[in-house]
């Protein structure tokens, strides 16, 4: 069992650029989550998917986010375009109904 | 409104000290999780426990659902130990509720 995987690790890209980071959740579990950890607000939940279907994107802060599950092994979070303070860790984990949530390594976001 | 708070804040402690890290929360769950974060590093899932005690090596996590209170233990603490803990609580669906983490420095 590989974990969840994220890329990329760290991204460093100027305010206006568009930024798209990758999940692939561990196999067979059914539910993916993207937060952003950030110093001042912790963990915040942004949008999470059950079987490929988007739930509840309330915490998608603006339209400049967006997030899809094309299938059950691959998701993209996108911002467009992006600002300085969207520079946070942004992390993808996944579960099944009766597990833990099982994170990703995240990945460093910072936009100049 | 944090749904989920943790203390302490911040706990120094020197190596072989017993650890205690508490959380309360305030919303009906489903299980409660303890996390650790280590600097720079991704985020383990601990335990997962709805009821009792779990323990595993030297970590206790223990959960009284009456009043809402979760406590997680380090018995003869270890430099290693040194990390960000977070308490999470999970509704009855997918909806989770993070603290703000306890950050745990073991000095050797």
């Amino acid at each position: 069992d590989a974990g969840v995987i994220q890329s990329p690790r760290h991204e460093v890209t100027e305010m206006g650029q568009e930024v798209t980071l990758r999940c692939k959740p561990i196999s067979g579990h059914n539910s993916l989550f993207w937060y952003r950890q950030t110093m001042m607000r912790g963990l915040e939940l942004l949008i999470y998917f059950n079987n490929n279907v988007p739930i509840d994107d309330s915490g998608m802060p603006e339209d400049r986010f967006s997030a899809k599950m094309p299938n059950a092994s691959f998701s993209t979070l996108k911002i467009q375009p992006s600002e300085p303070r969207d520079s946070a860790v942004y992390f993808c984990a996944s579960r099944i109904k009766g597990s833990p949530l099982h994170f990703g390594n995240g990945t460093r976001l910072t936009v100049t | 409104k944090n749904e989920v708070e943790q203390s302490p804040q911040n706990l120094t402690a020197q190596e072989g000290e017993f650890i205690t890290i508490n959380c309360s929360y305030s919303v009906g769950i489903s299980a409660l999780h303890w996390l650790q974060q280590h600097p720079g590093g991704g985020i383990v899932s601990l335990f997962m426990l709805s009821s009792g005690k779990k323990k595993h090596g030297r970590l206790i996590a223990t959960i009284n659902i009456q009043e809402k209170h979760s406590s997680l233990h380090i018995t003869a603490s270890h430099p290693r130990d040194s990390a960000v803990y977070i308490c999470a609580v999970q509704n009855t669906g997918n909806q989770f509720y993070f603290g703000t983490g306890t950050s745990l420095t073991v000095i050797p």
